[in-house]
């Protein structure tokens, strides 16, 4: 059973804000959710976590409703640039070792002129 | 701060060949390691983890291995490589606590 669930593609335009969602029904108490970018022939770059309502950082913000089977990564006044595959992981390094990073299709953004 | 290198960026190597990937990370003590593959379009498939010198778990059963002889390096091999073998492999480090992982470069791999 997939933790997460995002749509596989994303069309938008420069200048405006993008918002993908990512569903994780599954979410456990301790489970934190984690976005990651990645380019082409490029590793994943970290984004933006976060636990329960709202983080924003110099790149994204990060909704997150009370009852946490969602969460909605924002990105604000998109540029060409911002075409990349992002990833929702969702996961609770308090476990240790048994915390496995596992990263599904992730949402393929592209960002039209 | 923190570094990751991988090498080499890539590699074109027969079917059947022996394969060495290398990955070592600076600036950070016993960290968590991870070896990925990524098919072209696909996403990222983990391969194996390690949570300290010798140990490694793997994620898929496969014609590969690792190995973590030290605290900072972890290698990738196979003895044999198979035309299935071919992809984006990736390698990252996680702080114990932190969930945010660093990625290296990546290594290119074509099984001819």
């Amino acid at each position: 059973l997939a933790k997460t669930t995002q749509p596989i593609s994303m069309d938008s335009y420069e200048g405006q804000e993008v918002n993908i969602t990512c569903s994780h029904n599954n979410i456990a108490t301790n489970d934190y959710i984690t976005w990651y970018q990645q380019f082409p022939s490029q590793g994943p770059r970290f984004i933006i976590q976060g636990y329960k309502t709202k983080v924003t950082n110099e790149v994204a913000s990060l909704f997150i409703p009370a009852d946490r089977k969602s969460s909605t990564l924002s990105l604000p006044r998109v540029s060409l640039s911002d075409t990349a595959v992002y990833y929702c992981l969702v996961g609770d390094v308090a476990t240790g070792g048994s915390y496995i990073p596992t990263f599904g299709r992730g949402t393929s953004l592209i960002v039209h002129p | 701060s923190q570094t990751i290198h991988q090498w080499p960026a890539t590699l074109v190597q027969p079917v059947g060949s022996p394969l060495s990937l290398e990955c070592t990370v600076e600036g950070t003590s016993n960290p968590n390691l991870y070896w990925y593959r990524q098919a072209a379009g696909r996403g990222l498939q983990l391969l194996f983890y390690s949570v300290g010198i010798g140990q490694i778990s793997s994620e898929v059963p496969q014609n590969l291995s690792a190995s973590r002889p030290q605290d900072r390096q972890f290698i990738l091999s196979s003895k044999k490589l198979l035309l299935s073998d071919s992809g984006f492999y990736l390698c990252a480090w996680r702080d114990r606590g932190r969930h945010e992982q660093y990625f290296g470069p990546g290594t290119r791999l074509t099984v001819t």
